[in-house]
Protein backbone atom coordinates (compact mmCIF):
# COMPACT_ATOMS: atom_id res chain seq x y z
CA UNK A 1 0.00 0.00 0.00
CA UNK A 2 1.65 3.40 -1.19
CA UNK A 3 2.36 5.59 1.96
CA UNK A 4 1.43 9.07 1.83
CA UNK A 5 3.23 11.60 -0.72
CA UNK A 6 4.02 15.00 -1.65
CA UNK A 7 5.47 17.12 -3.88
CA UNK A 8 7.54 18.89 -4.49
CA UNK A 9 10.15 17.65 -1.83
CA UNK A 10 12.04 20.89 -1.81
CA UNK A 11 11.19 24.16 -3.01
CA UNK A 12 13.07 27.49 -2.72
CA UNK A 13 11.42 30.80 -3.56
CA UNK A 14 11.88 34.37 -3.64
CA UNK A 15 9.75 36.24 -1.12
CA UNK A 16 6.53 37.66 -2.60
CA UNK A 17 6.65 34.52 -5.44
CA UNK A 18 3.51 31.85 -5.14
CA UNK A 19 4.38 28.16 -4.46
CA UNK A 20 1.44 25.17 -4.23
CA UNK A 21 2.41 22.18 -1.86
CA UNK A 22 0.64 19.30 -2.84
CA UNK A 23 -0.41 16.24 -0.97
CA UNK A 24 -2.07 12.85 -2.37
CA UNK A 25 -3.06 10.60 1.40
CA UNK A 26 -3.35 7.02 1.30
CA UNK A 27 -6.37 6.05 -0.59
CA UNK A 28 -9.60 5.66 1.33
CA UNK A 29 -8.22 7.97 4.19
CA UNK A 30 -11.13 10.90 4.43
CA UNK A 31 -9.02 12.79 7.19
CA UNK A 32 -6.32 14.82 5.58
CA UNK A 33 -4.02 17.02 7.88
CA UNK A 34 -1.38 19.96 7.07
CA UNK A 35 1.36 20.52 10.05
CA UNK A 36 4.22 22.63 9.62
CA UNK A 37 7.41 22.80 11.45
CA UNK A 38 9.74 26.00 11.73
CA UNK A 39 13.07 25.47 12.64
CA UNK A 40 13.69 25.02 16.50
CA UNK A 41 10.07 24.85 16.74
CA UNK A 42 7.51 22.08 16.99
CA UNK A 43 5.12 20.62 14.48
CA UNK A 44 2.02 22.96 15.02
CA UNK A 45 -1.65 21.89 13.23
CA UNK A 46 -2.59 24.43 10.07
CA UNK A 47 -5.89 22.31 9.27
CA UNK A 48 -8.17 19.42 8.92
CA UNK A 49 -9.84 17.74 6.10
CA UNK A 50 -12.72 15.51 6.33
CA UNK A 51 -13.35 14.26 3.06
CA UNK A 52 -13.34 17.60 0.63
CA UNK A 53 -14.71 20.13 3.59
CA UNK A 54 -12.72 21.81 5.78
CA UNK A 55 -13.29 20.47 9.53
CA UNK A 56 -11.21 22.64 11.74
CA UNK A 57 -8.47 25.43 9.88
CA UNK A 58 -7.87 27.63 12.98
CA UNK A 59 -4.12 27.02 12.55
CA UNK A 60 -3.51 28.43 9.26
CA UNK A 61 -1.43 31.81 9.95
CA UNK A 62 -3.28 34.05 7.59
CA UNK A 63 -5.26 34.71 4.62
CA UNK A 64 -1.98 34.05 2.51
CA UNK A 65 -2.46 30.31 3.17
CA UNK A 66 -5.65 28.39 1.03
CA UNK A 67 -5.70 25.05 1.31
CA UNK A 68 -8.49 23.20 -1.08
CA UNK A 69 -9.08 19.10 -1.09
CA UNK A 70 -11.52 18.77 -4.46
CA UNK A 71 -13.13 15.23 -4.59
CA UNK A 72 -11.86 14.49 -1.54
CA UNK A 73 -8.65 12.84 -2.10
CA UNK A 74 -5.47 15.02 -3.11
CA UNK A 75 -4.62 18.14 -1.59
CA UNK A 76 -3.13 21.53 -2.24
CA UNK A 77 -1.64 24.33 0.17
CA UNK A 78 -0.84 27.41 -1.47
CA UNK A 79 1.49 30.11 -0.01
CA UNK A 80 0.54 33.33 -1.47
CA UNK A 81 2.86 35.89 -1.67
CA UNK A 82 5.60 33.92 0.24
CA UNK A 83 7.25 35.79 3.07
CA UNK A 84 10.57 34.85 5.19
CA UNK A 85 8.68 33.25 7.92
CA UNK A 86 7.01 30.99 5.84
CA UNK A 87 10.21 29.24 5.67
CA UNK A 88 9.93 25.72 7.20
CA UNK A 89 8.65 22.18 6.55
CA UNK A 90 5.58 21.60 5.65
CA UNK A 91 3.72 17.65 6.36
CA UNK A 92 1.19 16.39 5.48
CA UNK A 93 -0.92 13.26 7.09
CA UNK A 94 -3.86 11.51 6.50
CA UNK A 95 -5.76 8.86 8.26
CA UNK A 96 -8.85 6.41 8.36
CA UNK A 97 -10.51 7.55 11.38
CA UNK A 98 -9.93 10.02 13.88
CA UNK A 99 -6.47 8.55 15.69
CA UNK A 100 -3.57 7.16 14.27
CA UNK A 101 -2.21 9.52 12.10
CA UNK A 102 -0.09 8.55 8.73
CA UNK A 103 2.67 10.69 7.40
CA UNK A 104 4.37 12.23 4.57
CA UNK A 105 7.81 12.97 4.20
CA UNK A 106 7.28 16.56 4.07
CA UNK A 107 7.93 19.56 1.82
CA UNK A 108 11.37 21.89 2.84
CA UNK A 109 9.76 25.20 1.81
CA UNK A 110 12.65 28.09 1.86
CA UNK A 111 11.67 31.86 0.89
CA UNK A 112 14.23 33.82 0.67
CA UNK B 1 -2.73 27.16 27.49
CA UNK B 2 -2.63 23.94 25.49
CA UNK B 3 0.91 22.26 26.39
CA UNK B 4 3.34 19.51 26.00
CA UNK B 5 7.01 19.61 27.10
CA UNK B 6 9.36 16.68 25.85
CA UNK B 7 12.36 16.08 28.24
CA UNK B 8 15.23 15.56 27.69
CA UNK B 9 15.82 17.57 24.64
CA UNK B 10 18.63 15.22 23.49
CA UNK B 11 20.06 11.96 24.82
CA UNK B 12 23.32 9.85 23.99
CA UNK B 13 23.17 6.11 25.34
CA UNK B 14 25.80 3.39 24.85
CA UNK B 15 24.13 0.24 23.38
CA UNK B 16 22.21 -1.51 26.07
CA UNK B 17 22.07 1.23 28.11
CA UNK B 18 17.96 1.81 29.25
CA UNK B 19 16.76 4.82 30.02
CA UNK B 20 13.43 7.09 29.83
CA UNK B 21 11.82 10.03 27.59
CA UNK B 22 9.59 12.20 29.43
CA UNK B 23 6.23 14.03 27.87
CA UNK B 24 4.20 15.74 30.24
CA UNK B 25 0.97 17.79 29.21
CA UNK B 26 -1.14 20.23 30.28
CA UNK B 27 -4.44 20.60 28.14
CA UNK B 28 -7.99 20.18 28.32
CA UNK B 29 -10.36 17.04 27.43
CA UNK B 30 -7.09 14.67 26.47
CA UNK B 31 -8.30 12.45 23.63
CA UNK B 32 -5.35 10.10 23.42
CA UNK B 33 -1.69 10.87 23.21
CA UNK B 34 0.97 9.60 20.63
CA UNK B 35 4.15 8.76 20.42
CA UNK B 36 6.07 8.81 17.13
CA UNK B 37 9.81 8.44 15.53
CA UNK B 38 11.22 10.78 12.92
CA UNK B 39 14.69 9.86 11.30
CA UNK B 40 16.14 12.44 9.40
CA UNK B 41 14.14 13.84 5.71
CA UNK B 42 11.30 11.87 6.75
CA UNK B 43 7.73 12.41 8.45
CA UNK B 44 6.93 11.42 11.92
CA UNK B 45 6.08 7.48 11.52
CA UNK B 46 3.65 6.38 14.35
CA UNK B 47 4.68 3.97 17.08
CA UNK B 48 1.52 4.13 19.93
CA UNK B 49 -1.29 5.57 21.36
CA UNK B 50 -2.48 5.60 24.63
CA UNK B 51 -6.21 6.73 25.88
CA UNK B 52 -6.30 6.60 29.51
CA UNK B 53 -3.84 6.59 32.22
CA UNK B 54 -2.42 3.41 33.41
CA UNK B 55 -2.67 2.36 29.77
CA UNK B 56 0.94 0.65 28.42
CA UNK B 57 1.93 -0.23 25.01
CA UNK B 58 4.91 -2.34 24.10
CA UNK B 59 6.56 -2.76 20.67
CA UNK B 60 9.69 -4.23 20.47
CA UNK B 61 12.78 -2.76 22.96
CA UNK B 62 9.83 0.54 23.25
CA UNK B 63 7.38 0.89 26.05
CA UNK B 64 5.14 3.64 26.98
CA UNK B 65 3.05 4.54 29.40
CA UNK B 66 0.63 7.17 30.84
CA UNK B 67 -0.67 8.76 33.84
CA UNK B 68 -2.71 11.91 34.36
CA UNK B 69 -0.06 14.17 33.58
CA UNK B 70 2.78 13.02 31.64
CA UNK B 71 3.78 9.80 29.74
CA UNK B 72 7.14 7.70 29.54
CA UNK B 73 8.73 5.85 26.28
CA UNK B 74 11.22 3.29 28.04
CA UNK B 75 13.99 2.24 25.75
CA UNK B 76 15.50 -0.92 26.76
CA UNK B 77 18.87 -2.07 25.79
CA UNK B 78 18.93 0.41 22.68
CA UNK B 79 20.31 -0.63 19.42
CA UNK B 80 22.19 1.83 17.41
CA UNK B 81 19.14 1.69 14.57
CA UNK B 82 16.97 3.06 17.25
CA UNK B 83 18.63 6.75 17.10
CA UNK B 84 16.25 9.40 15.99
CA UNK B 85 14.17 11.70 17.18
CA UNK B 86 10.73 10.87 19.31
CA UNK B 87 7.93 12.99 18.85
CA UNK B 88 4.96 12.82 21.60
CA UNK B 89 1.74 14.93 20.89
CA UNK B 90 -1.64 14.93 22.65
CA UNK B 91 -5.24 15.11 20.57
CA UNK B 92 -7.48 17.28 22.77
CA UNK B 93 -10.85 18.58 22.52
CA UNK B 94 -12.12 22.27 22.73
CA UNK B 95 -15.62 23.28 22.30
CA UNK B 96 -16.38 20.70 20.33
CA UNK B 97 -12.95 20.31 17.82
CA UNK B 98 -10.02 18.39 17.90
CA UNK B 99 -6.36 20.05 18.18
CA UNK B 100 -3.27 17.57 17.88
CA UNK B 101 -0.54 19.50 19.72
CA UNK B 102 3.31 18.17 19.05
CA UNK B 103 5.94 18.31 21.86
CA UNK B 104 9.19 19.22 20.48
CA UNK B 105 11.13 16.54 20.09
CA UNK B 106 14.07 14.48 21.82
CA UNK B 107 16.90 13.14 19.73
CA UNK B 108 17.84 9.97 20.54
CA UNK B 109 21.16 9.14 19.83
CA UNK B 110 22.79 5.33 20.87
CA UNK B 111 26.29 4.60 20.35
CA UNK B 112 27.56 1.23 19.60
Amino acid sequence: EAGVTQFPSHSVIEKGQTVTLRCDPISGHDNLYWYRRVMGKEIKFLLHFVKESKQDESGMPNNRFLAERTGGTYSTLKVQPAELEDSGVYFCASSPGSHQQYFGPGTRLTVT
Amino acid sequence: EDQVTQSPEALRLQEGESSSLNCSYTVSGLRGLFWYRQDPGKGPEFLFTLYSAGEEKEKERLKATLTKKESFLHITAPKPEDSATYLCAVRATTSGTYKYIFGTGTRLKVLA
